[in-house]
């Protein structure tokens, strides 16, 4: 199986941190990806792991897991402008499988 | 330089209609992935096209089906169009083959009443 695992939803106020967890199945995973959607616009790249371990970009980190195979996305200091749709995918190579979304909501 | 160009933006069909949806590439890139995306189900693979040929495709009935052309701009066709293909349209472009970071056009939100 190629399917991932997000939580649906998840809120949080401006300057807090938050963490979006992914789960996947291992069957020919070579990496994760990370997007972020915001409402009408286009998916764009966020950060891709391929090898366990934290990978820093400004606000935003990303970790993966290959045992566990488990990641997340860590977003800190919050800003309004973060609340979207953060999607993990996993890399087979051959195409990129989306999970389901995560809806970030950031208040004030 | 210019980024991935879906369109039409927005369509509405009737159900039993066809459909084609245009999707160009960024310059220099190869590989278009087409992208069905619906409320609680998020992104879909369709299916991949990279020098005219189709290398992967996801999940979907025939009614689905795509090209493209040599210049690498893609099509993707739905024919008899049902209420459940409602949705988003995505199409990404990468320079050989689907890639860690794939570059999305803005999509076209397809309305079948």
């Amino acid at each position: 199986g190629q399917s991932l695992e997000q939580p649906s939803e998840v809120t949080a106020v401006e300057g807090a941190i938050v963490q979006i967890n992914c789960t996947y199945q291992t069957s020919g995973f070579y990496g994760l990806s990370w997007y972020q959607q915001h409402d009408g616009g286009a998916p764009t790249f966020l950060s891709y792991n391929a090898l366990d371990g934290l990978e820093e970009t400004g606000r935003f980190s990303s970790f993966l897991s290959r045992s566990d195979s488990y990641g997340y996305l860590l977003l800190q200091e919050l800003q309004m402008k973060d609340s979207a749709s953060y999607f993990c995918a996993r890399y087979n190579t051959d195409k990129l499988i989306f999970g389901t979304g995560t809806r970030l909501q950031v208040f004030p | 330089k210019a980024g991935v160009t879906q369109t039409p933006r927005y369509l509405i069909k009737t159900r039993g209609q066809q459909v084609t949806l245009s999707c160009s590439p960024i310059s220099g890139h190869r590989s278009v992935s087409w992208y069905q995306q619906t409320p609680g189900q998020g992104l879909q693979f369709l299916f991949e096209y990279f020098s005219e040929t189709q290398r992967n495709k996801g999940n979907f009935p025939g009614r689905f089906s795509g090209r493209q052309f040599s210049n690498s701009r893609s099509e993707m066709n739905v024919s008899t169009l049902e209420l459940g293909d409602s949705a988003l349209y995505l199409c990404a472009s990468s320079l050989a083959n689907p890639d860690r970071e794939a570059f999305f056009g803005q999509g076209t939100r397809l309305t079948v009443v």
